[in-house]
C-alpha cells in the first residue's frame, strides 16, 4: 500500500526550515528517504528501521515513529541545492519491497 | 564501481511494437527492481528480483510485461504491443539484501510510444 506524503509541495526562502511527512496505515519495517532533481535519477538520503530511531547527517535528519508508522525528514537552514522532490519509500518488512509515495515538491528561493 | 547502468537512455517506438530494456546492477547487489514513473508522480512498483528469483510482480501490471535476470546479474524488462500509455520513464535500482539496504537508481529508460 503507496505511503501517503505531505505537504504535496513547499516553497521556501534559502535558510529557512521544512519538514516533509510520511505515513502508512500498514505497520513498516522500515522507511526511506531519496531526493530526485528533474531529469535525473532519485539519490538515496538515509534509511530508518523499526525502533522509532532518527539519523541525519549534516543539516538533514529524519525520524520513525513506529507506533504512529510516520517518518519524518527535517530540512534545516535550507540551502538551494537542496531543490528537488522528496519521495519516502515503505517496507513492511524485511523481504518485502520499497513501495514509494508520490513525493514532495521543494522548492527553494533564493 | 561505475553505478547501476540502464540501456537504451531513450527510446522511441510505434505503438503495437515490441520493446526490450536492459539493466545491470551493482555488481555485489543481490536484489534488483523496476520501477515505472510518469511526470510528477513517484517511482511505481513493477517487478522485484532476489538474485535469479522473480519475487514478485505488480498485480497492477499487464500481462504485456515481463521481466527477467538470467544468472542474478543482469536484468531484462520487455513490454510486448505497447500502447500509448506506457510511454514514461523505467527506472531500475539494486540493493545488496541486508538488514538496512539502501537501493541505488540507473538512470533510466524513457519510453515514448508515438
Amino acid at each position: 500500500q503507496q505511503p501517503v506524503q505531505s505537504p504535496q509541495a513547499v516553497i521556501l526562502r534559502e535558510g529557512e526550515d521544512a519538514v516533509i511527512n510520511c505515513s502508512s496505515s500498514k505497520a513498516l519495517y522500515s522507511v526511506h528517504w531519496y531526493r530526485q532533481k528533474h531529469g535525473e535519477a532519485p539519490v538515496f538520503l538515509m534509511i530508518l528501521l523499526k525502533g522509532g530511531e532518527q539519523k541525519g547527517h549534516d543539516k538533514i535528519s529524519a525520524s520513525f515513529n513506529e507506533k504512529k508508522q510516520q517518518s519524518s525528514l527535517y530540512l534545516t537552514a535550507s540551502q538551494l541545492s537542496y531543490s528537488g522532490t522528496y519521495f519516502c519509500g515503505t517496507e513492511r518488512t524485511r523481504d518485502d519491497k520499497i513501495i514509494f509515495g508520490k513525493g514532495t515538491r521543494l522548492h527553494i528561493l533564493p | 564501481d561505475t553505478g547501476v547502468s540502464q540501456d537504451p537512455r531513450h527510446k522511441i517506438t510505434k505503438r503495437g511494437q515490441n520493446v526490450t530494456f536492459r539493466c545491470d546492477p551493482i555488481s555485489e547487489h543481490n536484489r534488483l527492481y523496476w520501477y515505472r514513473q510518469t511526470l510528477g508522480q513517484g517511482p511505481e512498483f513493477l517487478t522485484y528480483f532476489q538474485n535469479e528469483a522473480q519475487l514478485e510482480k505488480s498485480r497492477l501490471l499487464s500481462d504485456r510485461f515481463s521481466a527477467e535476470r538470467p544468472k542474478g546479474s543482469f536484468s531484462t524488462l520487455e513490454i510486448q504491443r505497447t500502447e500509448q500509455g506506457d510511454s514514461a520513464m523505467y527506472l531500475c535500482a539494486s540493493s545488496f539484501f541486508r538488514a538496512s539496504a539502501e537501493a541505488f537508481f540507473g538512470q533510466g529508460t524513457r519510453l515514448t510510444v508515438v
